[in-house]
């Protein structure tokens, strides 16, 4: 059975840092690309970033360029998202979720995990 | 980067067809794929690609799709199928290869 479990969310304030961790299982994590999504209280889904299945290829939303970094551990089933220079906008639910190919114009995500929330606030 | 629009909000009669539309530019280059979410549980996958369902999803969900415009359809729609619906795909009119997701859609059965 497929799992990605996420952690690390919390409370932090205005400019501080914070980094998500999202544990897989059930799958051979090092052949899928992976992704961070996130949702704010009330608010639609966003994109926030992707890492290809060996790390070569990463991308990022604008909207936390230059704050944010992506990264994975292979050999332990890990994706993590590196969260620096929080602002109150950044406050959301950070789901992981697993990237899956038919073809290259059919991508999608298959598996999701539960979510790990993140307040920025003083 | 794109933008995929929806309608805020449909309504359906129980036992009966609700269409849920996404417009984009990033859908005549690439197939929609939509989630079901409710309230507090993570987006689950309903349909991707042309029009497959993942195991476990019931056949009353399907998709299709024509230019910018992609569509999910649920036929004979249950209470269970009242939430929220997103589109997503991939998008590729900036400088790298990026994700978009629809501004949503609150279905709720009557």
């Amino acid at each position: 059975e497929v799992q990605l479990v996420e952690s690390g969310g919390g409370l932090v304030k205005p400019g501080g840092s914070l980094r998500l961790s999202c544990a897989a299982s059930g799958f051979t994590f090092s052949s899928y690309s992976m992704n961070w999504v996130r949702q704010a209280p009330g608010k639609g889904l966003e994109w926030v970033s992707s890492i290809s299945s060996s790390s070569s290829y990463i991308y990022y939303a604008d909207s936390v360029k230059g704050r944010f970094t992506i990264s994975r551990d292979n050999a332990k089933n890990s994706l993590y998202l590196q969260m620096n220079s929080l602002r109150a906008e950044d406050t959301a639910v950070y789901y992981c979720a697993r990237e899956a190919v038919v073809v290259p114009a059919a991508a999608y995500f298959d598996y999701w995990g539960q979510g790990t929330l993140v307040t920025v606030s003083s | 980067s794109s933008e995929l629009t929806q309608d805020p909000a449909v309504s359906v009669a129980l036992g009966q067809t609700v269409r849920i539309t996404c417009q984009g530019d990033s859908l005549r280059s690439y197939y929609a794929s939509w989630y079901q979410q409710k309230p507090g549980q993570a987006p689950v996958l309903v349909i991707y690609g042309k029009n497959n369902r993942p195991s476990g999803i019931p056949d009353r969900f399907s998709g299709s799709s024509s230019g910018n415009t992609a569509s999910l359809t649920i036929t004979g729609a249950q209470a269970e199928d009242e939430a929220d619906y997103y589109c997503n795909s991939r998008d590729s009119s900036g400088n790298h290869p990026t994700w978009v997701f629809g501004t949503g859609t609150k279905v709720t059965v009557l």
